[in-house]
């Protein structure tokens, strides 16, 4: 079955700090990636997404996240995260071996201090 | 704006009652999922429908059970519910299984005592 790995549960960084969640994933054929975020007592919204192109793919909120097939991975970054960045992560990965659910990864808390 | 409502926020029942947790999408989307959320595990897969009356399980079923009547509509039920069942409950839905974003509902905070 697919699964997703992220690798940090808990991450605190001061404002202006530049942020990089991992994410890998065990799938070796086509697949679709997708960063989701939720923010405190808001809905789970898309942060991002990649299906086929260029692997480096841009959100909103000024984040970015790069698809390395060759190592399974898709992170996030961002260059300065601000306070407001405060939130949950989810890395999401589904394909059509999977019948195209998205699997999540168990996410990715994050705490900036001002 | 694509939206996904549930119809409570918090419920807490009783072990052994019978639990049923509404959500309504406006898009008129294909698709609906129901998730549930814990920490340190994320998000889980329950059970999903593609279409009216069309329902398939995903990776935790037991103990749960769904209907879709009406397109829009998508129900939980718990039959029996037990201590276990306690966590936070996600509804969503999308276009398309396959490429299209999943749009989620503000969850219900499910407590069985």
């Amino acid at each position: 079955a697919q699964s997703v790995s992220q690798h940090n549960h808990h991450v605190i960084l001061s404002e202006a700090a530049s942020l990089e969640l991992g994410c890998n994933y065990s799938y070796g054929g086509t697949v679709n990636l997708f960063w989701y975020v939720q923010y405190p007592g808001q809905h789970l919204q898309l942060l991002l997404k990649y299906f086929s192109g260029d692997p480096l793919v841009k959100g909103i909120k000024g984040f970015e996240a790069e698809f390395i097939k060759s190592k399974f991975s898709f992170n996030l970054r961002k260059p300065s995260v601000q306070w407001s960045d405060t939130a949950e992560y989810f890395c999401a990965v589904n394909n059509e071996e999977y019948g195209n659910k998205l699997v999540f990864g168990a996410g990715t808390i994050l705490r900036v201090k001002s | 704006d694509v939206k996904v409502t549930q119809s409570s926020r918090y419920l807490v029942k009783r072990t052994g009652e019978k639990v049923f947790l509404e959500c309504v999408q406006d898009m008129d989307h294909e698709n609906m999922f129901w998730y549930r959320q814990d920490p340190g595990l994320g998000l889980r897969l329950i059970y999903f429908s593609y279409d009216v009356k069309m329902k398939e399980k995903g990776d935790i079923p037991e103990g749960y059970s769904v209907s879709r009547e009406k397109k829009e509509r998508f129900s939980l039920i718990l039959e029996s519910a037990s201590t276990n069942q306690t966590s936070m409950y996600l509804c969503a839905s999308s276009w398309s299984l396959a490429s299209y974003e999943q749009y989620f509902g503000p969850g219900t905070r499910l407590t069985v005592t």
